[in-house]
């Protein structure tokens, strides 16, 4: 079946360290790939995302590219701050879903001054 | 647009009682899901609906749970009688799927935070 792998937290990173959050997916059709960020009490919210191979998705400094030859979805951030500890989630959603995601477990971020 | 509306934003019951989440979705979306969120095993889909029809229900834990969706603007879950593994953190999310593949992101609520003594 569809799944998503992240890789395994907690991560802890000091103030403007280089972030990358790794994402993996297996599906049996051509996915939509997504990177949710979840602030503490909240619900999650969708962070950026990408719908086509190559396409780059991009927000609030974070970045991530759509590699369909490794199946990859892979989080970056060049200087992280401390209002960026949160839990992010990796996701996918196929047409033949009906709508569906699948989720990673997410992976929690601790940015210290 | 007010995004997606959930209550009460925290419930403490004790076992055995009934309990009963609310939620709104944003206007003009037709998939609405319900999903539970621990510490132990994350964020789990119980269940979504499109048009107000239950397609997948596969992730509703027990007979205790139950869900329903009367119209587009309304959904609720309920659990009978609640016991405190139940204790969780319940969200509510939905989407549309108007503007075609790939499908638009999800969209969730503040979430329900549900303490079975």
């Amino acid at each position: 079946g569809d799944s998503v792998t992240q890789m395994e937290g907690p991560v802890t990173l000091s103030e403007e360290a280089f972030l990358t959050i790794n994402c993996t997916y297996t599906a049996t059709g051509y996915p939509s790939l997504f990177w949710y960020v979840q602030y503490p009490g909240e619900g999650l919210q969708l962070l950026l995302k990408a719908t086509k191979a190559d396409d780059k998705g991009s927000n609030k400094g974070f970045e991530a590219t759509y590699r369909k030859e490794t199946t990859s979805f892979h989080l970056e951030k060049g200087s992280v701050q401390v209002s960026d500890s949160a839990v992010y989630f990796c996701a996918l959603t196929l047409n033949t879903n009906a709508g569906k995601s699948t989720f990673g477990d997410g992976t929690t971020l601790t940015v210290k001054p | 647009d007010a995004g997606v509306i959930q209550s009460p934003r925290h419930e403490v019951t004790e076992m055995g009682q009934e309990v009963t989440l609310r939620c709104k979705p944003i206007s003009g979306h037709d998939y609405l899901f319900w999903y539970r969120q621990t510490m132990m095993r994350g964020l789990e889909l119980l269940i979504y609906f499109n048009n107000n029809v239950p397609i997948d229900d596969s992730g509703m834990p027990e007979d205790r749970f139950s869900a329903k969706m009367p119209n587009a603007s309304f959904s609720t879950l309920k659990i009978q009688p609640s016991e405190p593994r139940d204790s969780a953190v319940y969200f509510c999310a939905s989407s549309t799927s108007k503007t075609g593949f790939p499908y638009n992101e999800q969209f969730f609520g503040p979430g329900t935070r549900l303490t079975v003594l």
